[in-house]
């Protein structure tokens, strides 16, 4: 069983359109994440959700908004795709936010976006 | 500077032999540390957390030193299988939730 999946595995798109990538975790975790890893290989958070609830948001255009409908799903929406936005996501999720420095995160397998 | 620092590497190195990656970190108020193992194309997997008094895990030995902000991973007894890239982890603070901040990662080639 897939603890943490995430669909699409590709996706290839044009400048200017808008996609969604989704994720699901049936870990019972608390906390989920949206990584973004650059052709650098850097992994940066760029949101955190709590039980639905937001509470890590870093500096992201606000092009992206994360949803997360149940504490099973977070889904990203990425509007006006750039050239810049084509990268690596990956989700994530862990037991719980507070004690989450301590715990395992475990991360999805991730979406490999590349804009044209 | 960048929050953690890390050597990208390669270590190109024959099978049996020990091999040491160090990582450096900026933010003395960071409270847990990790190594995260990921391999080419795949996602990263926690290898191990390190504790200030150091931590083994059959070939892997962890160690942390907080003056000089300074963790390493000891790897013996190199097989084919730890050919990975890895990735020094430490916590940071934002508001009252922890986030994890990571190196660019040190990849390491492990030869028959």
């Amino acid at each position: 069983d897939t603890a943490v999946s995430q669909t699409p595995k590709y996706l290839v798109t044009q400048m200017g359109n808008d996609k969604s990538i989704k994720c699901e975790q049936n870990l019972g975790h608390d906390t989920m994440y949206w990584y973004k890893q650059d052709s650098k290989k850097f992994l940066k958070i760029m949101f955190s959700y709590n039980n639905k609830e937001l509470i890590i948001n870093e500096t992201v255009p606000n092009r992206f908004s994360p949803k997360s409908p149940d504490k099973a799903h977070l889904n990203l929406h990425i509007n006006s795709l750039e050239l810049g936005d084509s990268a690596v996501y990956f989700c994530a999720s862990s037991q719980d936010r507070k004690s989450g420095a301590r715990e395992t995160q475990y991360f999805g397998p991730g979406t490999r976006l590349l804009v044209l | 500077r960048k929050e953690v620092e890390q050597d990208p590497g390669p270590f190109n190195v024959p099978e049996g032999a020990t091999v040491a990656f160090n990582c450096t970190y900026s933010n003395s108020a960071s409270q847990s540390f990790f190594w995260y193992r990921q391999d080419c194309r795949k996602e990263p997997k926690l290898l191990m957390s390190v504790y200030s008094s150091g931590n083994e895990d059959g070939r892997f030995t962890a160690q942390l030193n907080r003056a000089s902000q300074y963790i390493s991973l000891l790897i013996r007894d190199s097989k084919l299988s730890d050919s990975a890239t890895y990735l020094c982890v430490v916590t940071g603070r934002k508001d009252s939730s922890y986030k994890l901040i990571f190196g660019s990662g040190t990849r390491l080639l492990v030869r028959p």
